[in-house]
């Protein structure tokens, strides 16, 4: 059964830590992405990645970064977390290409800053 | 600036009966539409999508319809049933664009 996992369901942190959300698919897809979702405010992409090493800016990247060094693998990374980035955050995937524009998502991390 | 809207963050239908869940686009570069459905504390699951060349596309209960010339699409329930009840997000793209552009959701709760 081809899946999208994200390390973690929940997660609680302190205001200036550094936090890591991992996650990892096996479909072998070129695309992974993370979105994070409020209420009111949809689905917004952070970043996304086309390849491995390779990165673009989403709609609202300020206060995070990514890494993809391997390709299933492609990690958020909040250098100092704040209060406003308490939200729930979604990896996804897909091929790429006309006609795999279909993502499949995590489960979800719901990141809690206090 | 948000490209895909969602007008209705709420709505509740009875059992058995229709539900219809609207979304409007402003970008006219977008030709390829997808709904998803999400359950409190999971990720959204895809559950139909449409192209811009054709203005209906059926998949069991779930139909969803194009108006291009209005950037208008619906989606269609019928019967509802109390599994239907999540929120719904439309998403949209261009052929060979690796970015979806999502929605504000609609929640749709089926009352019994």
């Amino acid at each position: 059964d081809v899946k999208v996992t994200q390390s973690s369901r929940y997660l609680v942190k302190r205001t200036g830590e550094k936090v890591f959300l991992e996650c990892v698919q096996d479909m072998d897809h070129e695309n992974m992405f993370w979105y994070r979702q409020d209420p009111g405010l949809g689905l917004r992409l952070i970043y996304f990645s086309y390849d491995v090493k390779m990165k673009e800016k989403g709609d609202i990247p300020e206060g995070y970064s990514v890494s993809r060094e391997k390709k299933e693998r492609f990690s958020l990374i909040l250098e100092s977390a704040s209060t406003n980035q308490t939200s729930m955050y979604l990896c996804a995937s897909n091929q790429g290409g006309s006609g795999n524009e279909k993502l499949l998502f995590g489960s979800g991390t719901q990141l809690s800053v206090l | 600036d948000q490209q895909v809207k969602q007008n209705s963050p709420s709505l509740s239908v009875q059992e058995g009966r229709i539900s219809i869940l609207n979304c409007d686009y402003t970008n006219s570069m977008f030709d390829y539409f997808l709904w998803y459905k999400k359950y409190p504390a999971e990720g959204p699951t895809f559950l139909i999508s449409i192209s811009s060349i054709k203005d209906k596309n059926e998949d069991g209960r779930f139909t969803v319809f194009l108006n291009k010339s209005a950037k208008h699409l619906s989606l269609h329930i019928v019967p509802s049933q109390p599994g239907d009840s999540a929120v719904y997000f439309c998403a949209s793209t261009n052929f060979g664009n690796e970015k979806l552009t999502f929605g504000t959701g609609t929640r749709l709760t089926i009352i019994p």
